[in-house]
Formats: structure tokens, sequence, C-alpha cells
């Protein structure tokens, strides 16, 4: 069935540090979708990436949609505290209007 | 945000209980979606309704029923569960107008564990 691969589960980072999750889907995506879930919390919508090779910034995270439609990154800049919680991407397949979610990367600062 | 509301927030049930997750969402979109998250595994999809209309069930157990009343309410009814379908369920809604690519605003979730 369709997939979509999100690497690593967790990362531990030293505050201040960067971090990075991926995201590589079996077939080609409409678009990627990613998520912020803090702990306790519910995912929270952060972007939408749709066009081949898109690249999008909100501040210190940067938002990467592969040229063949089927990976995806998040990268974030000298993280902070505010910054852990669990990543997820989400792709939209051709079919329909569902998503097909990632496992989430959980983002972890060390004390 | 209050976009999508979830009650109960906490349920403990027994095995042999009837209970009642409620979804309200004040957006005015019109797909709604049952989502079940368990620790260390993806965000599992279990029903979806657009337009009111039941459009996806996937595989989901009999114990589970959901209740789609209009497109603003949506309920999963639970029925002699199991304890390893205590989890966080999580309720989301989303515009489906055509030509837009849908995203999707969650509810705080119900944590239910079933004894």
């Amino acid at each position: 069935g369709q997939q979509v691969m999100q690497i690593p589960q967790y990362q531990h980072v030293q505050e201040g540090e960067d971090f990075t999750t991926y995201c590589n889907s079996s077939t080609t995506l409409s678009n990627i979708q990613w998520y912020k879930q803090r702990p306790g919390g519910h995912p929270v919508f952060l972007i939408q990436l749709v066009k081949s090779g898109e690249v999008k910034k909100q501040k210190r995270l940067t938002f990467q949609f592969g040229e063949a439609k089927k990976n995806s990154s998040l990268h974030i800049t000298a993280t902070q505290t505010t910054d852990v919680g669990t990543y997820f991407c989400a792709g939209l397949m051709d079919s329909n209007y569902q998503l097909i979610w990632g496992a989430g990367t959980k983002l972890i600062i060390k004390p | 945000e209050t976009g999508v509301t979830q009650t109960p927030r906490h349920l403990v049930m027994g095995m042999t209980n009837k209970k009642s997750l409620k979804c309200e969402q004040h957006l005015g979109h019109n797909a709604m979606y049952w989502y079940k998250q368990s620790a260390k595994k993806p965000l599992e999809l279990m029903f979806v309704y657009n337009f009111k209309e039941q459009t996806e069930n996937n595989s989901v157990p009999s114990r589970f029923s959901p209740e789609c009343p209009n497109s603003s309410h949506l309920f999963l009814h639970l029925h002699t569960l199991q304890p390893e379908d205590s989890a966080l369920y999580l309720c989301a809604s989303s515009p489906l107008v055509a030509g837009y690519t849908d995203t999707q605003y969650f509810g705080p979730g119900t944590r239910l564990t079933v004894l």
C-alpha cells in the first residue's frame, strides 16, 4: 500500500544544534504537509508544499519538497526548547483528499 | 485554539461499557475524521466523513461505530472495547473545497483507557 516513511524516529540534540527530519513516499505526492505535536497536545498544521523542488521558510524552519515530489525534509536551525515535540509529515495522494501520515520524528532537547 | 472541540478529554472504561466520544467543529468545514494515536505508532486514520457521508473505513473493528449527524458533529460510539484500544483518539476537520488542498485541523483528543 501507499506509505510515507519518516526518519529518524527520535533525535536528541543540544539546544542550539540543528535538527532535520526526512520523509519519503513510495508514490508521487500531490502535496506534502507538515504538522507539529507538542507533548500532551495535538497535531498542529505548520506548512504545505505543493510544487516540485519547493522550499519554504518559517523563521528557523526550512521545508523542502523534492524534485520528484516523493520526498521532503524539515530542517530547524539552532533549536530552542520551544521546538520540542513530534514533527509529522503527511502526503496527499493524487486519488483522494486523504493524507498518508509519516510516523513522526520526536525532537528531544538534551538538558 | 477552539475550532475543533472534543469531549470528554479523558475516559476510563471497562471492557463491557458503552460510551461515546463527541467532536464538534466550528470552522464550517465539510470533512471530518477520526484518528487513533497509540504510542510509537503513526496516526491511524479510522473513519472519514465528507459532507456527512462516510467515505472511508480503514478496516476498523465493529466495536467502533461512527456517527455524523451533520457536518459539524461527529461521534464515535464505543462498545466492548479491548485494553489494546487504549489510545488518544483525535478528531479532525478539513475544508474539502474543490481545488483546495486540504489542511486538517485537530481537536485536543480524548485519552481513552480501557481496563
